[in-house]
């Protein structure tokens, strides 16, 4: 079964803390992204990536950073944790490729800065 | 700019029933749509999709309907069931891909609650 995965479903962080969000797929995608899921926002997007190395701003990168080393894994950093980060976190891959089944996503990280 | 939205933020059918979850987009150079059910908890899961080349699409209790002069899409559920108790998303894309040709652009959910 193909599958994106993400590390934590919960996580509690500090304010000011560096975080670390892992997403990782199986199914040998191109494209990946990550979006954060607020009450009444819906899905933003917030950075994508097509290939490895490369990296696209979204609707709202700020205070994020991505980094995407290899085709699998695409990881969210936040570099310095803020309370308004306090959000669902879902990663997602694309391949881009006929035929198309638009993205597949990850289970989410309910991330709490406190 | 362009938008994919909802007409009704929250659903309530009695179960058995058929659903009918709303969709407008106005992106009329949008030629790839798709539908996607949210669970508490979970993330959103593909349902169906549908090209711009077509009006109409099934799937097993689903139907996707397409109509691009007033640029509207709908989600038929067949015989609601407890389980289908979700949030559905539509999204939309421009260039045909969920990919590099056109990031996928999401409505904000239509909460679907099924009554026993």
């Amino acid at each position: 079964d193909v599958k994106v995965t993400q590390s934590s479903r919960y996580l509690v962080k500090r304010t000011g803390e560096k975080v670390f969000l892992e997403c990782v797929q199986d199914m040998d995608h191109e494209n990946m992204f990550w979006y954060r899921q607020d009450p009444g926002l819906g899905l933003r997007l917030i950075y994508f990536s097509y290939d490895v190395k490369m990296k696209e701003k979204g609707d709202i990168p700020e205070g994020y950073s991505v980094s995407r080393e290899k085709k699998e894994r695409f990881s969210l950093i936040l570099e310095s944790a803020s309370t308004n980060q306090t959000s669902m976190y879902l990663c997602a891959s694309s391949s881009g490729q006929e035929p198309l089944y638009g993205y597949t996503f990850g289970s989410g990280t309910r991330l709490t800065v406190v | 700019g362009e938008s994919v939205g909802l007409h009704l933020p929250t659903l309530s059918v009695q179960e058995g029933d058929n659903s009918i979850i709303n969709c407008a987009y106005s992106n009329s150079a949008s030629d790839y749509f798709i539908w996607y059910k949210q669970e508490s908890g979970k993330g959103p899961q593909f349902i169906i999709d549908i090209r711009s080349n077509m009006d109409k699409r099934q799937g097993q209790r689903v139907t996707v309907l397409l109509n691009k002069t007033v640029k509207h899409l709908s989600l038929q559920i067949a015989a609601t069931q407890p389980g289908d108790s979700a949030v559905y998303f539509c999204a939309e894309s421009e260039g045909g891909y969920g990919g590099s040709q056109g990031n996928l652009i999401f409505g904000k959910g239509t909460k679907l609650s099924v009554k026993p």
